[in-house]
């Protein structure tokens, strides 16, 4: 079965740009969540999706936004990037929301 | 909200020997996940840990689930240089999950882990 994929997997965009950033879960995994990792912060939680419903939200500006389809595949979108935003964006999916989580390899995002 | 702190943050050891790494909360988890991350990589699932005491084995690593609730332990035996990497414990930060709340998981900040040939 495949794992959880994630496109691109490498990104450099200028501050004020936006980007979208895509996740498949595993295949039958109905359940997925993004999280953010940077050095100084390490692994935050942004949201979760389940059924085309984001269920939770971590603590980020609405800058960050995110939609689920039907077939469970995942975007998340970053507006007006800064230079913080710079990170590895990292997708989890699972069967479903008290599941245990898999994760891609992430996006990594250059914000210049 | 709650916070996993995770000790130490990096290790050095030498091939052979055992690693022994913790994490504690000042809430109660009823779920202990242990994670390991290669460079450029995202975390893949080692263990999960799901019962107060329980004590659960994949190959060469060990982990346990604290009698409190609130920590847990990933040992290491024998490591080996592909043992590299940062290790993180995580875990669902609501007690009653079942209700439908917060299911993220809370990560630790991490365990680097080197070994030396």
């Amino acid at each position: 079965k495949a794992g959880v994929t994630q496109t691109p997997r490498y990104l450099i965009k200028t501050r004020g740009q936006q980007v979208t950033l895509s996740c498949s879960p595993i295949s039958g995994h109905r359940s997925v969540s993004w999280y953010q990792q940077t050095p100084g912060q390490g692994l935050q939680f942004l949201f979760e999706y389940f059924s085309e419903t984001q269920r939770n939200k971590g603590n980020f500006p609405g800058r960050f936004s995110g939609r689920q389809f039907s077939n469970s595949r995942s975007e998340m979108n970053v507006s007006t990037l800064e230079l913080g935003d710079s990170a590895l964006y990292l997708c989890a999916s699972s069967l479903g929301p008290l599941e245990t989580q898999y994760f891609g390899p992430g996006t990594r995002l250059l914000v210049l | 909200g709650q916070q996993l702190n995770q000790s130490p943050q990096s290790m050095f050891i030498q091939e052979g020997e055992d690693v022994s790494m913790n994490c504690t909360s000042s809430s109660i988890f009823n779920t202990w996940l242990w994670y390991k991350q290669d460079p450029g990589e995202g975390p893949v699932l080692l263990i999960a840990l799901y019962k107060a005491g329980e004590l659960t084995s994949n190959g060469r690593l060990t982990a346990q689930f604290g009698i409190t609730r609130k920590d847990s332990f990933l040992n290491i035996s024998a490591s080996i240089p592909s043992d590299v990497g940062i290790y993180f414990c995580a875990g669902p930060p609501r007690l009653l999950s079942y209700q439908g709340g917060s299911e993220k998981l809370v990560f630790g900040k991490g365990t680097k882990l080197t070994v030396n040939p």
